[in-house]
């Protein structure tokens, strides 16, 4: 079991339509990033946190400690949303990133 | 403030053959970060420098792959020979001090295709 799990692996939506992405963890972290990667390989970090939600734009990102689980929300999702989403661990006490698999996002017009 | 810097973009090599990526990191970043992520997959820690100094190389197939961080700036990271499962995107990025406490930025990647 890997120790940063994401789902859905693939997810495609109609736009408009409002978004989650989940994310849960086994180790302990100190921070935990969710990442944005477009086709061709560039990866943009999206929110870094450690407790409660951070909103930027259309995008809302959570975090429970307690239950080690974050959710990337997009509200009024677009075509230009569609990407691959990594949710990335911060392990407490390391310099060390756990990179989750990733999920696929298709905004379809 | 400027980004992350890789190049090249695309590169096809033949199996066999050697080749040579470059980071420039954002100035001031001491942590230098060199991920593989083969597709589908998430990225994968190649190697972590904190200024020049290697942090964690674990993960390094050393029998090909070589880097270095000269003067604690630019990296390079080498492949020799290469061999088809290589083929990749390699993502350099960058942080302030490297703690999980911090972000990072990552470059745009380089994607290689070993033939």
């Amino acid at each position: 079991k890997n120790e940063v799990e994401q789902s859905p692996q693939n997810l495609t939506a109609q736009e408009g339509e409002f978004i989650t992405i989940n994310c849960s963890y086994s180790v302990g972290i100190s921070a935990l990033h969710w990442l944005q990667q477009h086709p061709g390989g560039g990866i943009v970090s999206l929110f870094m946190l450690s407790s409660g939600k951070k909103k930027h734009g259309r995008l809302i990102a959570t975090i429970n400690i307690q239950e080690k689980h974050s959710s990337l929300h997009i509200t009024a999702s677009h075509p230009r949303d569609s990407a691959v989403y990594i949710c990335a661990a911060g392990a407490s006490g390391t310099y060390k990133y756990i990179f989750g698999t990733g999920t696929r996002l298709k905004v379809l017009a | 403030e400027a980004g992350v810097a890789q190049s090249p973009r695309y590169k096809i090599i033949e199996k066999r053959q050697s080749v040579a990526f470059w980071c420039n990191p954002i100035s001031g970043h001491a942590t230098l970060y060199w991920y593989q992520q083969i597709l589908g997959q998430g990225p994968k820690l190649l190697i972590q420098f904190q200024n020049n100094g290697v942090v964690d190389d674990s993960q390094l197939p050393k029998d090909r792959f070589s880097a270095e961080r000269l003067k604690g700036v630019d990296s390079t990271l080498k492949i020799q020979p290469a061999k088809l499962e290589d083929s990749a995107v390699y993502l350099c990025a960058s942080s302030l001090t490297g703690t999980a406490n911090y972000g990072y930025t990552f470059g745009s990647g380089t994607r290689l295709t070993v033939v």
